[in-house]
């Protein structure tokens, strides 16, 4: 069974830095993409970035990059999202997502999500 | 980036009726497009990848169509589950993108 469980939520101040984590189970961990997802309170979804675990590529939206980090440890079959200096603006709910690879030859969207993790930041 | 944007913002509907959403993106992105269901507290759920492909266990009463710039999620007969925020999602290009949502109630 295709798992990703993330860490826990977050209360921080603004200049923090933060790691948050999505660990997966019941799947190659290097064979598929993991992204993560944003949705500030009461808003919308909006794609943050992506990474292969099996190669470390990693693709940023514009409005993320230089923002966060993304990275992915396949040892532990485990993908992380992390700030350096956090802002108020970056209190939101984050979700981690498997990108579906289907019928052996498509990449889709997410097909596997994780439970979510609150990140509040305020001073 | 690819600017996808979904219409209505909010659909009144009632159980049994029938519901249609839209989704335009800015450029194609052949059929490269999902769509997702999130209920308040859940995470999204898939619905519907590569424009027209229900994602496992989703009720046959769900259908995509469309390509190149012009998607329409229907669902056939609101079931109470049903009720919803649907997002669409085109991983065609890179940044992949969501659109801003079309929220589904009971009217």
């Amino acid at each position: 069974e295709v798992q990703l469980v993330q860490s826990g939520a977050e209360v921080k101040k603004p200049g923090e830095s933060l790691k948050i984590s999505c660990k997966t189970s019941g799947y190659s961990f290097s064979s598929y993409w993991i992204g993560w997802v944003r949705q500030m309170p009461g808003k919308g979804l909006e794609w943050m970035g992506i990474i292969y675990p099996g190669d470390s590529d990693t693709r940023y939206s514009p409005s993320f990059q230089g923002q966060v980090t993304i990275s992915a440890d396949k040892s532990s079959s485990t993908a992380y999202l992390q700030w350096s200096s956090l802002k108020a603006s970056d209190t939101a709910m984050y979700y981690c997502a498997r990108r579906g690879y289907f019928d052996s030859s498509h990449y889709g969207g997410f097909d596997y999500w994780g439970q979510g993790a609150l990140v509040t930041v305020s001073s | 980036e690819v600017v996808m944007t979904q219409s209505p913002a909010t659909l009144s509907v009632s159980p049994g009726e029938r519901a249609t959403l839209s989704c335009r993106a800015s450029q194609s992105v052949n059929s490269n497009l999902a769509w997702y269901q999130q209920k308040p507290g859940q995470a999204p759920r898939l619905v519907i990848y590569r424009a027209s492909t229900r994602a496992t266990g989703v009720p046959a009463r769900f259908s995509g169509s469309g390509s190149g710039t012009e998607f329409t999620l229907t669902i056939s007969s609101l079931s109470s589950e049903d009720f919803a925020i649907y997002y669409c999602q085109q991983y065609n290009i890179w940044p992949l993108t969501f659109g801003g949502g079309s929220k589904v109630e009971i009217k």
